[in-house]
């Protein structure tokens, strides 16, 4: 029962530099997430995907590139690095609902990737 | 804009007390909220999840409650150990946007002995 894994769990890049961070699940979850977790600003959503081949825009998706070919991988793509991405980097994945009523709603996260741009 | 705010920001009790967490939000539709624990360079673990439809879940000793006409929850946490040190957020669903949750910046427990 692995969950959520997330590799790498610690990354230095310099400005420029591109990165994919990967992302896995075996839980068979359609929804799948990235977040960034700052200090003081609580954890804000990259990019998220419903399904396999679907993917959407979260709340700060500039410079951040992802894709979703199959139901278990989300890997998020890094192509110019910057020192403002410079974050701790969670996936999280979720059987989908369109609605409420259903504790299968229950976000599963990863341990969390940290990354420090230079 | 959808935004989700918790207070305060850090909290320090001893052992025993009994402490409630707040959390607000923006816009009364929503479909759920969760509460989240998370250790310091751990990721994050579901606590409790309360539906739109609920005014309250329980899980031990912890019970968190919803007000969504307020736009208001609270974490209370029933005779706090150390081991209850942690962060914890607050997470939304609002209504429309799939399964984006919009989280808290959270509050920072510390319980000492």
């Amino acid at each position: 029962n692995a969950g959520v894994t997330q590799t790498p769990k610690f990354q230095v890049l310099k400005t420029g530099q591109s990165m994919t961070l990967q992302c896995a699940q075996d839980m068979n979850h359609e929804y799948m997430s990235w977040y960034r977790q700052d200090p003081g600003m609580g954890l804000r959503l990259i990019h998220y995907s419903v399904g396999a081949g679907i993917t959407d825009q979260g709340e700060v998706p500039n410079g951040y590139n992802v894709s979703r070919s199959t139901t278990e991988d989300f890997p998020l793509r890094l192509l110019s690095a910057a020192p403002s991405q410079t974050s701790v980097y969670f996936c999280a994945s979720s059987s989908f609902l369109a609605g409420e009523g259903s504790g299968a709603n229950v976000l599963t996260f990863g341990a969390g990737s940290r990354l420090t741009v230079l | 804009k959808q935004e989700v705010t918790q207070i305060p920001a850090a909290l320090s009790v001893p052992e025993g007390e009994n402490l409630v967490l707040n959390c607000s939000f923006t816009d009364s539709a929503i479909y759920n909220l969760q509460w989240f624990r998370q250790d310091p360079g751990k990721g994050l673990t579901s606590l409790l999840l309360i539906q739109s439809s609920q005014r309250e879940q329980t899980s031990g000793r912890l019970n968190a409650s919803l007000d969504k006409s307020s736009g208001r929850s609270t974490l209370y946490i029933a005779a706090s150990q150390p081991g209850d040190s942690a962060t914890y957020l607050c997470a939304v669903r609002f209504s429309g946007g799939y399964n984006k949750l919009i989280f808290g910046a959270g509050t920072r427990l510390a319980v000492h002995p």
